[in-house]
């Protein structure tokens, strides 16, 4: 089946840019989504199809995906963005499933 | 607004049967597809299975493929996970979530989840 890998941990000093990586076998040629997942809450999508923000979600988030990586990027980052950051995507090339990273979290310093 | 409200999660004894529902609101079933997402104590997300938004379709993990059914009726916008010959494993808070449809493949709204845990 297919694996997202993502990094356990991000730490990132406020106003800093915090960086999110989801590796994945040739994950450039599917469309990825990242969810914020804050503790004791359901997880809130915050990039939809690799770069598009849902409404309502600060400009600061931003992605991208290309060869075997896919990335999101908050920038300016405040204690608020402080949450578990998971990728997803669709795998259609062994079954129909859906397939979430293994999930990363993200500290401000 | 769109809204889905998880509910019937419990203590069950391992091997045992549990109904977990989702009412949504704001929207119709009909329109959506609609997932069931888990997640264990401490772990991350685990997509379940899903019904599709006609219901003539549904897919299920690996994980839970013979197990777990997913059903609903339209008549109370009411989504159903029955779970049957549970697991210590199987304990996790499980989630309904919208499928944003067209050819995105995501997940736009969460319910707020069910705590199911399986235990002696």
């Amino acid at each position: 089946s297919y694996v997202l890998t993502q990094p356990p941990s991000v730490s990132v000093a406020p106003g800093q840019t915090a960086r999110i990586t989801c590796g994945g076998n040739n994950i450039g040629s599917k469309s990825v989504h990242w969810y914020q997942q804050k503790p004791g809450q359901a997880p809130v999508p915050v990039v939809y199809d690799n770069s598009d923000r849902p409404s309502g979600i600060p400009e600061r988030f931003s992605g991208s995906n290309s060869g075997n990586t896919a990335t999101l990027t908050i920038s300016r980052v405040d204690v608020g963005d402080e949450a578990d950051y998971y990728c997803q995507v669709w795998d259609y090339s062994a079954d129909f499933l859906y397939v979430f990273g293994t999930g990363s979290k993200v500290t401000v310093l | 607004q769109v809204q889905l409200v998880e509910s019937g999660g419990g203590a069950v004894q391992p091997g045992k049967s549990l109904r977990l529902s989702c009412g949504a609101s704001g929207f119709t079933l009909t329109h959506f597809a609609i997932h069931w997402v888990r997640q264990a104590p401490g772990k991350g997300l685990e997509w379940v299975g899903m019904i599709s938004y006609d219901g003539s379709q549904t897919y299920y993990a690996d994980s839970v493929k013979g197990r777990f059914t997913i059903s609903r009726d339209t008549s109370k916008n009411t989504l159903y996970l029955q779970m049957s010959s549970l697991r210590p494993d199987d304990t996790a808070v499980y989630y309904c979530a919208r499928d944003k449809g067209g050819d995105l493949f995501y997940f736009d709204y969460w319910g707020q989840g069910t705590l199911v845990t399986v235990s002696s």
